[in-house]
């Protein structure tokens, strides 16, 4: 089946710390991956993608994300969080057919003083 | 430039009502997704636009939803005998071409009654 799996629903985390989203997806899905955030009360933006290239890739607000092919990861990271921060975070990927994008779960990041 | 804009914001409608809600894409964006997002959860794939035509509505859940394109830019999404299950977000959002990344609305909050 195609799936898109979030490992952690809850991040609890002080400001300024280091954290990293995990988020794996199956080999039955595209590897067009991306990350978004969802606000409370707003809709879904988009952090970053990988479509191609460079393993890594940077987005905005400081997140960056690394392709794992081998390992079927895409995890999200930021060196330094913020109380802003604080949001929902969805992984996706394109199904093989390239016409919807599949969701995880999504991970609560919550940041505290 | 203007982003994807949804209408009605919130819909509270009886069960076994009509309700129509309205998607505006980004201009020029010739793919349109359909999502719906229940609480706590990633949101799930509706249907999917390539210009006019649906070219992917298998994520309808079932014949009381229908979608429809007519020029190629907004879109409705129409439910009949609205259900209490059907309460939910629905979200819209665009693409430039396929396997792009998609842009999304705020949503439509529709709560069955």
């Amino acid at each position: 089946a195609q799936s898109v799996t979030q490992l952690d629903s809850q991040v609890p985390v002080f400001e300024e710390a280091p954290v990293e989203l995990r988020c794996n997806y199956s080999s039955s899905v595209s590897v067009y991956l991306f990350w978004y955030v969802q606000y409370p009360n707003q809709g879904l933006q988009l952090l970053l993608k990988y479509l191609s290239g460079s393993t890594l890739v940077k987005g905005i607000n400081g997140f960056e994300a690394e392709f794992n092919k081998s390992q079927t990861s895409f995890h999200l990271r930021k060196p330094s969080v913020h109380i802003s921060d604080t949001a929902e975070y969805f992984c996706a990927a394109y199904n093989q057919a390239g016409t919807a994008l599949i969701f995880g779960k999504g991970t609560t990041l919550s940041v505290s003083s | 430039g203007a982003g994807v804009s949804q209408t009605p914001s919130n819909k509270v409608t009886e069960k076994g009502k009509y309700v129509e809600l309205r998607c505006d894409p980004i201009s020029g964006h010739t793919a349109l997704y359909w999502y719906r997002q229940s609480l706590g959860q990633g949101p799930e794939f509706l249907i999917y636009f390539q210009g006019t035509g649906a070219a992917d509505d298998s994520g309808l859940p079932n014949d009381r939803f229908f979608a429809v394109r007519p020029e190629g830019s907004v879109s409705t999404l129409k439910i009949q005998r609205t259900e209490r299950g059907d309460s939910a977000v629905y979200l819209c959002a665009s693409s430039l071409t396929v396997r792009a990344e998609q842009y999304f609305g705020p949503g439509t909050r529709l709560t069955v009654t």
